[in-house]
């Protein structure tokens, strides 16, 4: 069974700073995905990025980055010099190609809220 | 192109009522997954529906609650004589026709409200 884990369950930090969220997933599947979904205050899900399981090269987004890590199944999450605009809840989720035995769904980690004060 | 569509966005229900949700995907998909997210926890995965088909159903209660997408409209979450646990956000997700696609576009969900 698939299952995502994301330890840190609120993170509070000062504008400016650099935060850095965490996400271990445990798969038995050879060929998979990982996505970070942000939940801001409204509701709904915003796309951050997908990366695939053959795909280890960190990326960098503006202030967003990411360090996929095969070796220790982690995929963490570093936003650097946040902003108050940042705060809302970030996800971590996992699928199995569509296709294979899960058809694609996503298992979601439980979030981690962000809190950035100005 | 628009995206994922949901209605209602909020929905109250009192308890005993039925719940329907409306998902209707991307123009062009055909495959529909539903989710459920509980208050403070992370979303669940419910049900995976291709068009006339349920595929997979393995997150979804076996009591009170089904699913359905037709040939034609939306696809349709239907809770009956929900409860107070019903309360949550119902979030759809629609991905294109191929079978290697990966990609999952997400509606602004459904809040539901049981008093």
């Amino acid at each position: 069974a698939q299952k995502v884990t994301q330890a840190q369950t609120e993170i509070s930090v000062v504008e400016k700073e650099d935060v850095t969220l965490d996400c271990v997933y445990e798969t038995r599947d050879t060929t998979y995905y990982l996505f970070w979904y942000k939940q801001p205050p409204s509701g709904e899900l915003v796309f951050l990025i997908r990366r695939n399981s053959f795909d280890e090269q960190n990326e960098i987004s503006g202030r967003y980055s990411w360090n996929f890590q095969k070796s220790t199944s982690s995929f963490n999450f570093t936003i650097t010099a946040s902003q108050v605009v940042d705060s809302a809840v970030y996800f971590c989720a996992l699928s199995d190609r569509a296709g294979g035995t899960s058809y694609g769904k996503l298992t979601f980690g439980q979030g981690t809220i962000l809190t950035v004060h100005p | 192109n628009a995206g994922v569509m949901q209605n209602p966005r909020h929905l109250v229900r009192r308890r005993g009522q039925e719940a329907r949700l409306r998902c209707s995907p991307m123009k062009g998909h055909s495959h529909v997954y539903w989710y459920r997210q509980l208050p403070e926890e992370g979303l669940k995965f419910m049900v995976y529906l291709q068009k006339e088909n349920i595929i997979d159903e393995s997150g979804m209660p076996k009591e009170r609650f089904s699913a359905e997408f037709p040939k034609e409209g939306p696809s349709i979450l239907r809770i009956q004589q929900v409860v107070r646990g019903d309360s949550a956000a119902y979030f759809c997700a629609s991905s294109p026709l191929a079978v290697s696609s990966y990609e999952q576009y997400f509606g602004p969900g459904t809040r539901l409200t049981v008093t």
